[in-house]
């Protein structure tokens, strides 16, 4: 499994935009870049998955570059109601998903 | 769609008793669900992959004897903590995913918050 390296936390204000950058210099040709959410005592929501270049979704884009060894999840004029644990995953289609520490988003008003 | 349930969603036992965790997909057929553990404010760790009609797999390190799993349909799996200790009081998370998707796209369900007496 590719291991992912995050910021641990990072504050916010509400109305504006976040990323989040996940690197993964050993990712494989294979693998896929999946991020969740996870609010507290929630169990984790799956957001947007991508392989390569931009994905976007009615929450957010996930920005892949072309060589592929970091994403970056935007979150598009947050609100309170995005403070959250986001987890970036990289892995194959072999069920093993391998959760990180996360980044802590914390949105204020 | 996509939703998967956990009941109950918190439940106390005492040491020494057994506790069963269901977990169900609720509006699609799931061949494969997993079974992970957070501790508070860490991450979460997988437990054991659970296919339908077969044994789980579980990580290393996961007691399978106190760690029962049973994975009897597509939309069901159980995980059954026998003689239960506080220190596996814990917050118990299951996901699954599509029967025809990607086993790395889960969806998960909202947990149980087991506590240990």
């Amino acid at each position: 499994l590719a291991k992912t390296t995050q910021p641990i936390s990072m504050d916010s204000y509400e109305g504006q935009e976040v990323n989040i950058t996940c690197s993964h210099n050993n990712i494989a040709t294979n693998d896929y870049i999946t991020w969740y959410q996870q609010f507290p005592s929630q169990g984790p929501r799956f957001i947007i998955q991508g392989y390569k270049t931009k994905v976007t979704n009615e929450v957010a884009s996930l920005f892949i570059p072309a060589d592929r060894k970091s994403s970056t999840l935007s979150l598009p004029r947050v609100s309170l109601s995005d403070t959250a644990v986001y987890y970036c995953l990289v892995g194959g289609n072999d069920y093993k998903l391998s959760f990180g520490a996360g980044t802590t988003v914390t949105v204020r008003a | 769609g996509a939703v998967v349930s956990q009941h109950p969603s918190r439940v106390i036992c005492k040491s020494g008793t057994s506790v069963k965790i269901e977990c169900r997909s609720l509006d699609f057929q799931a061949t494969t669900m997993f079974w992970y553990r957070q501790f508070p404010k860490k991450s979460l760790m997988l437990m054991a992959t659970s296919n339908e009609g077969s044994k789980a797999t579980y990580e290393q390190g996961v007691e399978k004897d106190k760690f029962l799993i049973n994975h009897a349909s597509l939309t069901l799996s159980t995980l059954t903590v026998t003689s239960a200790h506080p220190e596996d009081s814990s917050f118990y998370i299951c996901s699954a995913s599509f029967t025809s998707g990607r086993s790395d796209e889960q969806y998960f369900g909202p947990g149980t918050r087991l506590t240990v007496t």
